[in-house]
């Protein structure tokens, strides 16, 4: 029974580019939330994607998007990257109204 | 003040003994309450959920809620080396915030032989 799966596990991208970073939910999940977790910190909400709407949004500038595709995998999109966006990607994915997350492994994204 | 709230690490205990860890949130219509648990550059791990009041027993944890004071704490008896990580509250807020889990930014324990 795969987990949730994200893509790619380490980036290194210099200020100012785009990156997008991809997540496959676990098996039997619909609903996959985006969470940036900065060295030392909890993880931050970004937001939830739920039938390939955003459902809720966290405290993130527009340049943070989202996409959800039929088959319920999703992707993170940040544009004009900025030193601050280094962070740990968490992608989590769970099962409609039922409360249970699983997280993925993470995407370690560095700006240079 | 923060949404969710842990205490101050980091955590250090004997092998043995009984780690207590505490997190207090804002929100009091919120209604599930989660442990994780973060080893060093791993993704978190779901150790104990926790929805009524009173306490909640899995193996050698125990999670306890108190709404009244907006409070959930996590005992971790008979600690274990392999115990050392970086301990996450989560909190799903009431109304809008359903689904979203809100995070403290969690305790560092070491567990010591």
């Amino acid at each position: 029974d795969a987990g949730v799966t994200q893509s790619p596990t380490h980036l290194i991208k210099t200020r100012g580019q785009q990156v997008t970073l991809r997540c496959s939910p676990k098996s039997g999940h619909d609903t996959v939330s985006w969470y940036q977790q900065a060295l030392g910190q909890g993880p931050q909400f970004i937001f939830q994607y739920y039938e390939e709407e955003e459902r809720q949004r966290g405290n993130f500038p527009d340049r943070f998007s989202g996409h959800q595709f039929p088959n319920y995998s999703s992707e993170l999109n940040v544009n004009a990257l900025l030193l601050g966006d280094s962070a740990l990607y968490l992608c989590a994915s769970s099962s409609g109204t039922a409360i249970g997350y699983t997280f993925g492994s993470g995407t370690r994204l560095t700006v240079v | 003040q923060k949404e969710v709230e842990q205490n101050s690490g980091p955590l250090s205990v004997p092998e043995g003994a009984i780690a207590s860890l505490n997190c207090t949130y804002s929100d009091r219509g919120s209604q599930s309450f989660f442990w994780y648990r973060q080893y060093s550059g791993k993704s978190p791990e779901l150790i104990m959920s926790i929805y009524s009041n009173g306490d909640k027993e899995d193996g050698r944890f125990t999670a306890q809620l108190n709404k009244a004071s907006q409070y959930v704490s996590l005992l971790i008896r008979d600690s274990q080396p392999s115990d050392s990580a970086t301990y996450l509250c989560a909190v799903i807020g009431g109304g809008t915030s359903y689904g979203k889990l809100t995070f403290g930014q969690g305790t560092i324990l070491t567990v010591h032989p």
